[in-house]
């Protein structure tokens, strides 16, 4: 079945630095949604992707769609401990399916 | 206040002693999905629902039954929990099945001993 898989699991950075995650799809995606969740919190909606190549851009938070429509990249620029958290990607049929998440901690 | 409510947020209870996870929202969604939440595994989706009296699995159903009754709700029931279903559970909505944000509940953490 659809799988989506996403890392890296874990990223400890200090405040400051860049932080990026990955997602991969075992196939063609349609659209992809990235989620945060704060510790203790549910998923919150960040932002959804659609056409191929897309990028677009969330103050420090840059999205990436890939060309094929199989991979996607989250990229936060200086990191602040407000980031704290886990980030989902979602794809996959009706973007229902989930990856793993990245954890993020950042350190002053 | 748009939301989707969860009840009940923390539930311990025995094995074989039939639940349920109540959930609700009030943006007149169509779409309903329960997921839970492991350690390492992501969010998985259980069951989910395209509008009244209209569910599907998801990847993960065994054991769980839903219910679709009225749009504004969507019940997860366990009818006989086991260990292997203590979980973090999220209730989810969004406008249609296709594509559309999903709002999520605050989560009901369950433990079966």
């Amino acid at each position: 079945g659809q799988q989506v898989m996403q890392i890296p699991q874990y990223q400890h950075v200090q405040e400051g630095e860049d932080f990026t995650t990955y997602c991969n799809s075992s196939t063609t995606l349609s659209n992809i949604q990235w989620y945060k969740q704060r510790p203790g919190g549910h998923p919150v909606f960040l932002i959804q992707l659609v056409k191929s190549g897309e990028v677009k851009k969330q103050k420090r938070l840059t999205f990436q769609f890939g060309e094929a429509k199989k991979n996607s990249s989250l990229h936060i620029t200086a990191t602040q401990t407000t980031d704290v958290g886990t980030y989902f990607c979602a794809g996959g049929k009706w973007g229902v399916t989930f990856g793993t998440g990245t954890q993020l901690k950042v350190e002053l | 206040e748009a939301q989707v409510t969860q009840n009940p947020r923390y539930l311990i209870t025995v094995t074989g002693k039939k639940l349920t996870v109540t959930c609700s929202q009030n943006m007149n969604h169509e779409y309903m999905s329960w997921y839970r939440q492991d350690p390492g595994l992501g969010l998985r989706q259980i069951y989910y629902s395209m509008n009244v009296e209209v569910t599907d699995k998801g990847d993960v159903p065994e054991g769980y039954k839903v219910s679709r009754k009225e749009k504004r709700n969507f019940p997860l029931i366990l009818e006989s929990p086991s260990p292997n279903q203590t979980s973090l559970y999220f209730c989810a909505s969004s406008l249609t099945e296709r594509g559309s944000e999903q709002y999520f509940g605050p989560g009901t953490r369950l433990t079966v001993t």
